[in-house]
């Protein structure tokens, strides 16, 4: 299995709701990563998890919560989000986020979200 | 400031012949590098990658150059092929930065039959 898999493909939250991404991946990997893309933008890194703890946050606002419960899944949690968070929501995950001969990143469809 | 560049948006190319896209950087602690293609609505999909130790890797159609003196890399798709039509994103990282990938703006090919 050499696949990330992503869901829900698509999502549309108020303001006011509470939702969450999910990820899997079944590769053994050991580093999952959340990015952000806006439209006609490069992908924006938020997170990092290695080994199941969060190793970077990109100063990413707490509205956005991520949760690693095991090395397979990783979920971004969901809360009064904003208008311009809109965008595709990516992750990937690698062997490892240390060793530089490994980190050739694999990247799931992504979570196409609209706020509204 | 962008530390990853790719200075030109667009990119269209006879079937058949090379394409070669480029990209340049600023951050002189990058070591290793890849290249991602991506199609609407899906993920980036990883191409190929070059070490700085190396100044030339390749894949298949897929040949990745790196001018250290120059901050320079290209990806050269050799023949060209309609399939290839997408958004390629040039992206760098170094050994301490635990895996934040710092992407270009992306080049958009165009393989015309």
């Amino acid at each position: 299995d050499t696949e990330v898999t992503q869901t829900p493909k698509h999502l549309v939250m108020g303001m006011t709701n509470k939702k969450s991404l999910k990820c899997e991946q079944h590769m053994g990997h050991r580093a999952m990563y959340w990015y952000k893309q806006k439209a006609k933008k490069p992908p924006e890194l938020m997170f990092v998890y290695s080994y199941e703890k969060l190793s970077i946050n990109e100063s990413v606002p707490s509205r956005f919560s991520p949760e690693c419960p095991n090395s397979s899944l990783l979920n971004l949690h969901l809360h009064a989000l904003q208008p311009e968070d809109s965008a595709l929501y990516l992750c990937a995950s690698s062997r490892t986020s240390g060793m530089i001969s490994y980190n050739e990143q694999f990247f799931g469809p992504g979570t196409r979200l609209t706020v509204l | 400031d962008q530390q990853v560049k790719q200075n030109s948006p667009s990119l269209s190319v006879q079937e058949g012949r090379i394409s070669i896209l480029n990209c340049d950087y600023t951050n002189s602690m990058f070591d290793y590098f890849l290249w991602y293609k991506k199609y609407p609505a899906e993920g980036p999909t990883f191409l190929i990658s070059i070490s700085s130790i190396k100044d030339k890797n390749e894949d298949g159609r897929f040949t990745v150059f790196l001018n250290k003196s120059a901050k320079h890399l290209s990806l050269h798709i050799v023949p060209s092929q309609p399939g290839d039509s997408a958004v390629y994103f040039c992206a760098a990282l170094y050994g301490g930065s635990q895996g934040n990938l710092i992407f270009g703006k992306g080049t958009k090919l165009s393989v015309k039959p």
